[in-house]
């Protein structure tokens, strides 16, 4: 069965350090990759994806995630995280043309002024 | 624009009760999720609905039933609650498939005592 492994499930940093947020899928197949961040009290919001094409993407807020296709991953990066970063953030993968949108566990980002 | 909506947004049941949980939205999109979110858990897809008319079981469709009931509406049921089914509910739809964004609704707290 597909399956998307987030690695981090907890992570706290302090302002202005440097994030790198991991996600591995189980498919061999064409896929398509989104992160969604859902800040406190909220409903997930898209803060990028890849379809096809570079596999380095910028999305909202200065965040970035990189394809490597060998490794199964879509890892998600922000070079200096900010307080209003505190969030929580998935890794979601729809595996081929199956209209299955699949997410990992979460990983939930603490940020120290 | 409303986007995606929910109703309700709280509800606590006895082990046992019924309970139909509704969906709407209003961005003529075509396809429909139904989400659980439970912590440490992600969000775990229990069913979904590709284009109107068709439904499938995602992750976790054990003790529940959903409803295409037309392109804006996708309703989720809970024949007889039991209290592993507290959890935080989402719906989500996207234009088609996992081919565009997602949105997803506020989300429905169910308590099962």
């Amino acid at each position: 069965a597909q399956s998307v492994s987030q690695h981090n499930h907890h992570v706290i940093l302090s302002e202005a350090a440097s994030l790198e947020l991991g996600c591995n899928y189980s498919y061999g197949g064409t896929v398509n990759l989104f992160w969604y961040v859902q800040y406190p009290g909220q409903h997930l919001q898209l803060l990028l994806k890849y379809f096809s094409g570079d596999p380095l993407v910028k999305g909202i807020k200065g965040f970035e995630a990189e394809f490597i296709k060998s490794k199964f991953s879509f890892n998600l990066r922000k070079p200096s995280v900010q307080w209003s970063d505190t969030a929580e953030y998935f890794c979601a993968v729809l595996p081929g043309n199956t209209g299955k949108l699949i997410f990992g566990q979460g990983t939930t980002l603490q940020v120290k002024p | 624009n409303a986007g995606v909506t929910q109703t309700p947004k709280f509800q606590v049941l006895k082990t046992g009760q019924s309970m139909t949980l509704q969906c709407a939205q209003d961005m003529n999109h075509n396809s429909m999720y139904w989400y659980r979110q439970d912590p440490g858990m992600g969000l775990r897809l229990i069913y979904y609905s590709a284009s109107e008319g068709t439904t499938d079981k995602g992750e976790v469709p054990n003790g529940y039933n959903v409803s295409r009931l037309n392109k804006r509406e996708f309703s989720l049921r809970l024949e007889s609650a039991a209290p592993s089914q507290t959890s935080v509910y989402f719906c989500a739809s996207s234009e088609r498939g996992g081919w565009t964004e997602a949105f997803f609704g506020q989300g429905t707290r169910l308590t099962v005592v």
